[in-house]
This record gives C-alpha cells, sequence and structure tokens, in this order.
C-alpha cells in the first residue's frame, strides 16, 4: 500500500564505504526525486528524473549517482562516504516535471557516517 | 537572498488559538505555492497546496497567497497539541521543474 518506499531506513557506516539507498513509488508519477535534509532540518534538491531522464542535478559531488532503471524507480549510490554526507535522505514523486504537482515523500533514510 | 523564506521559530501558541506562519519567495515566476507538515522523525506530508492568489480554506486550514507581495501564509485554527509540528513552506521555480523549500517554522501548541 505505501505510495513512495525507500530502504534502507537507517545506514551506519564508516568513512571511505560506498552505499547504496533504494526507493520505489507505485503512485504511477512521472518524475522522481532525492532531497536531503541535514541537522537544521533544511530540504535541499539533489537530483529530479522524469521517465527515466535526469532533468535536475544540483551543485552535488559526482560521490552521489543517482540512477533510474524505470520511472517507478530511482536509486542513490554515494561513493567514498564523508562526515558530511551525515544526513537523512528523502526521495519523493510527483506527477509530472512542469506539472507544478506536490511531492510525494517516503519516509526517509537516515545516513549515519563514523 | 534565500529563495523561500520563514521564520524559524519557535511559534508557541496556547491550545484553541489561531496559528500564523509566514513565508516569502524570491522567484516571481513561480506558480505553486504548498504548505507541508512534518513531525520529529518523519517525512513532510502535504497539508495544502495554493496556486492563485486568495485564500483556500480546507478545515482548520486556511492557505492565503498574495503573488504582487511574493508572500503565502498559513493560517491554522483552533490550534491542537497535535498540531505540534515543524511547517515547510514549498514553492515550484518558474518552469515547475523544481519545488524549493524554505528552512521550517517550528510551531508549539501548549495544551
Amino acid at each position: 500500500d505505501t505510495a513512495v518506499s525507500q530502504t534502507p531506513k537507517y545506514l551506519v557506516t564508516q568513512m571511505g564505504n560506498d552505499k547504496s539507498i533504494k526507493c520505489e513509488q507505485n503512485l504511477g508519477h512521472d518524475t522522481m526525486y532525492w532531497y536531503k535534509q541535514d541537522s537544521k532540518k533544511f530540504l535541499k534538491i539533489m537530483f529530479s528524473y522524469n521517465n527515466k531522464e535526469l532533468i535536475i542535478n544540483e551543485t552535488v559531488p559526482n560521490r552521489f549517482s543517482p540512477k533510474s532503471p524505470d520511472k517507478a524507480h530511482l536509486n542513490l549510490h554515494i561513493n567514498s562516504l564523508e562526515l558530511g554526507d551525515s544526513a537523512v535522505y528523502f526521495c519523493a514523486s510527483s506527477q509530472g516535471a512542469g506539472s507544478n504537482s506536490p511531492l510525494h515523500f517516503g519516509n526517509g533514510t537516515r545516513l549515519t557516517v563514523t | 537572498q534565500k529563495e523561500v523564506e520563514q521564520n524559524s521559530g519557535p511559534l508557541s501558541v496556547p491550545e484553541g488559538a489561531i496559528a500564523s506562519l509566514n513565508c516569502t519567495y524570491s522567484d516571481r515566476g513561480s506558480q505553486s505555492f504548498f504548505w507541508y507538515r512534518q513531525y520529529s522523525g518523519k517525512s513532510p506530508e502535504l497539508i495544502m497546496s495554493i496556486y492563485s492568489n486568495g485564500d483556500k480554506e480546507d478545515g482548520r486550514f486556511t492557505a492565503q497567497l498574495n503573488k504582487a507581495s511574493q508572500y503565502v501564509s498559513l493560517l491554522i485554527r483552533d490550534s491542537q497539541p497535535s498540531d505540534s509540528a515543524t511547517y515547510l513552506c514549498a514553492v515550484t521555480d518558474t518552469g515547475g521543474f523544481k519545488t524549493i523549500f524554505g528552512a521550517g517554522t517550528r510551531l508549539f501548541v501548549k495544551a
């Protein structure tokens, strides 16, 4: 029943490791996003895909690589993790890029880098 | 200048009072405006969307939009302790491709 689901919910890892977060939506939406929420709770867009095509790539280190195998899935791979990557990462979806429709968020993945 | 600005609060109101949350934005071409509520440790959930100037009411919530002043507000009537959360103002950019969030206002409703 879950509309936007992401795994894992928690991720604790050491500096230098590589990790992935997976996201799936069953809303039939065309557009998916990754947002990062830092310790001050500020939500900042990282990437957006529309029908598997990258349409937004904010100023994010190239250690972060998103991948969308189909329009219902959007994964995020992070290489060489750093302390500053610790945050909550939210996947979201919306009806379509440019449609001005609201975002539907997953439950978030809390990443802690030690 | 921040793209979406909100007073970070905390805003404290007694139970039953009206809570007033405000937001300004910088992109004059923005077409869509949203209020999300985020409880601690949870994901943001949409509570109101507004697309044209004026007021939009949904239950105890009223969103107000003034595009000329680049100002959006949210009123919560008959505030309840369960309304205590962080309220995020969000605005789409001119093309509607990107939703930009403010830093959020923390609201406390005292019983």
